[in-house]
């Protein structure tokens, strides 16, 4: 079973839209992170955000911002007001680490390719 | 800088052609993995190694060696690679292998096999 599901595929939005990329994880520790990162066109990961199960705060940074909600164990990532420059692939990841776990793999979703329009 | 680099970068060989993919560190990050990225499939951990002389099998690990001689390096060896392994390479390090903190990766090497 996929522990990281990305549901949408592909998203298309037109500058200055907002967009949310969906990530729905599934794991029995207590303790685990999840992660998004994002690949340009260029190829390479850029880490956007860590986030810990303890802390269920949601994160701003600029244009992004990010709900955990452990609830319906999901790790959503907003971008408002997208650009062109926002253009990529972008994952979300599951690191699990309770006693017993699989130490420093890092489950990936399948990933959702996001496209600004002009 | 910190950094992962792994060489080449962009690299065609053919059927059973013995090949390294190179992946060094500079962070004296203890934890190193190698993932590769298939369209469709997201990435997927091949090995792993905890520390210099320790290595295990991530999930997708067929077809692949991979060896932790010294902290820095952690080379990936296709003795005999196929067309299957073509993908997209990315080495990783981190400091702790618990999540703790963010994994560096490398720049990617895009491998095909012909």
């Amino acid at each position: 079973a996929q522990k990281v599901t990305q549901a949408q595929t592909e998203i298309s939005v037109v500058e200055k839209e907002d967009v949310t990329l969906d990530c729905v994880y599934e794991t029995r520790d207590t303790t685990y992170y999840l992660f998004w990162y994002k690949q340009p066109p260029s190829g390479e990961l850029v880490f956007l955000i860590r986030r810990n199960s303890f802390d269920e705060q949601n994160e701003i940074s600029g244009r992004y911002s990010w709900n955990f909600q452990k609830s319906t164990s999901s790790f959503n990532f907003t971008i408002t007001a997208s650009q062109v420059v926002d253009s990529a692939v972008y994952f979300c990841a599951l690191s699990e680490a309770d006693r017993g776990s699989t130490l420093g793999r890092l489950y990936f979703g399948r990933g959702t390719q996001l496209t600004v329009w002009p | 800088e910190a950094q992962v680099t792994q060489n080449p970068r962009y690299l065609i060989t053919v059927t059973g052609k013995k090949l390294t993919v190179t992946c060094s560190q500079n962070m004296n990050h203890e934890y190193m993995s190698w993932y590769r990225q298939d369209p469709g499939l997201g990435l997927r951990q091949i090995y792993y190694s905890m520390n210099v002389e320790v290595t295990d099998k991530g999930d997708v690990p067929e077809g692949y060696k991979v060896s932790r001689k010294e902290k820095r390096n952690f080379p990936l060896i296709l003795e005999s690679p196929s067309p299957n392994q073509t993908s997209l390479y990315f080495c990783a390090s981190s400091p702790s292998p618990t999540g703790i903190t963010e994994a560096f990766f490398g720049q990617g090497t895009r491998l095909t096999v012909v």
